[in-house]
């Protein structure tokens, strides 16, 4: 079975400073790939950046990268440069062999002005 | 093409009723996901199909929910005698299939449908 983990229920930032959302996951898949989702108070699910488990480089995507450490089984994100607009719930998944997503608990995270 | 496009996207319903919910895919994609979200918690996954095949079921969905997906295109969602604990955000979500069931392709979600049994 496959399991996300995310030990930050809340996370507070100042505008325009780094924040590191935190995830731990847990699988038997030899091959997976990890997802980071946002979702605004409007609801939807917004898909940020993704990190193959076999990729040799961490993933970036504009103000987005994932640390990825294989060994630690975790796949951090973090946020450069923080926005008001990025104050959100923020989710990380995975995707194994089963090709089904599993979601983490999320992070909210409030960006102050 | 506009995305996932879910329909209703709120539903209230008396407890013990029949509810159907309907996911409109992107178009060109294969896989398509249900997902039941309550508040304050991450998505938990109930089904998926590729194309028509249904081909895994969480246990979380119990005998009271069907899904299907007729022709490989839109699905539906149905809650039998609907209970107060269905009360949530039921999202869809679709993504292509990829080469060789490649783990890289993303889920695009739709803006869900809330339900509320009363």
């Amino acid at each position: 079975a496959q399991k996300i983990t995310q030990t930050q229920p809340g996370m507070f930032v100042q505008e325009k400073e780094a924040v590191t959302l935190d995830c731990t996951y847990d699988t038997s898949d030899p091959s997976y790939g990890l997802f980071w989702y946002k979702q605004p108070s409007s609801g939807e699910m917004i898909f940020l950046i993704y990190q193959g488990s076999y990729d040799q480089q961490n993933a970036t995507e504009g103000r987005y990268s994932l640390n990825f450490q294989k060994a630690r089984k975790s796949a951090n994100l973090v946020i450069s440069a923080s926005q008001l607009g990025d104050s959100a719930m923020y989710f990380c998944a995975m995707k194994g062999y089963g090709q089904n997503f599993v979601f983490g608990p999320g992070t909210r995270l409030s960006v102050l002005p | 093409d506009t995305g996932v496009s879910q329909d209703p996207r709120h539903k209230i319903t008396k407890r013990g009723q029949n509810v159907t919910f309907r996911c409109d895919p992107i178009s060109e994609h294969n896989r398509l996901y249900w997902y039941r979200q309550t508040l304050g918690q991450g998505p938990e996954f109930l089904t998926y199909f590729q194309n028509e095949a249904q081909l895994e079921k969480s246990r979380l969905l119990s005998d009271r929910f069907s899904a299907e997906r007729p022709k490989g295109s839109f699905s539906t969602l149905e809650i039998q005698r609907t209970e107060q604990g269905d009360s949530a955000m039921y999202l869809c979500a679709s993504s292509e299939q990829g080469t060789s069931n490649a783990m890289n392709t993303e889920a695009f979600f739709g803006q869900g449908t809330r339900l509320t049994v009363v």
